[in-house]
């Protein structure tokens, strides 16, 4: 499986766009990167998908670069509640399952 | 509707006992996942089921842990003759199915403390 890279932590100001870089190098063609945040004391929650293009959806956006070793995750208008631990994952061949692996992430703490 | 849902939500028992952990996952979602998130790590896959079957039982730490899953429903965790290691939060989580790219809807936990 693909392992992932992120920065270990981040600030964010309220209000303005977090980016939240993950690097995928070994990432294979059939590999699907997914973004996942776990809010203290909770569940992890999905965010966002992709594959090769970008995506957008009412939470965040994906850029994924044209080589697909690395993408980023845009939150675009930060709130409080959006402080969180978040997991970039490459999920494996549809034959392995749906397993999803998690790294360390990026633990973001969006100020005032 | 309703959402993933675990029991119990807290658990502390001693060492060497056995417990279960159970999950009801959304009603229609046919897999259904493990995981064990201790403190201040990410977190570690345990199994899997697509319906009752676990394809994938790779990840289970040793043979005092195991699993089953009944009726395409509900599934216990069950961790024998525990011990302090285990101690750690237990999450569920369920999509629709398991060989798709659809995403997984997380419980909110067991949190187990082993004395």
């Amino acid at each position: 499986d693909a392992k992932t890279t992120q920065p270990p932590s981040m600030d964010c100001a309220e209000g303005r766009a977090a980016n939240l870089p993950c690097n995928h190098s070994t990432i294979s063609g059939n590999e699907y990167v997914y973004w996942y945040r776990q809010i203290h004391s909770q569940g992890p929650q999905y965010i966002i998908h992709g594959l090769k293009n970008n995506e957008t959806n009412e939470m965040a956006s994906l850029i994924i670069t044209e080589d697909r070793k690395s993408s980023t995750l845009i939150l675009p208008h930060a709130t409080l509640r959006d402080t969180a631990v978040y997991y970039c994952i490459v999920r494996p061949s549809k034959a392995a399952g749906n397993k999803l692996t998690f790294g360390g992430g990026t633990r973001v703490l969006v100020k005032p | 509707g309703a959402g993933v849902s675990q029991s119990p939500s807290n658990k502390v028992t001693e060492k060497g006992k056995d417990v279960e952990l159970r999950c009801d996952p959304i009603s229609g979602h046919t897999a259904l996942y493990w995981y064990r998130q201790r403190l201040g790590q990410g977190l570690e896959f345990l199994i899997y089921f697509q319906g009752n079957s676990a394809p994938d039982k790779s990840g289970l730490p040793s043979d005092r842990f195991s699993a089953e899953r009944t009726g395409e429903s509900v599934s216990t965790l069950t961790i024998q003759r525990t011990q302090q290691e285990d101690s750690a939060v237990y999450l569920c989580a369920s999509s629709l199915e398991a060989y798709a790219y659809n995403e997984q809807f997380f419980g909110p936990g067991t949190r187990l403390t082993v004395l």
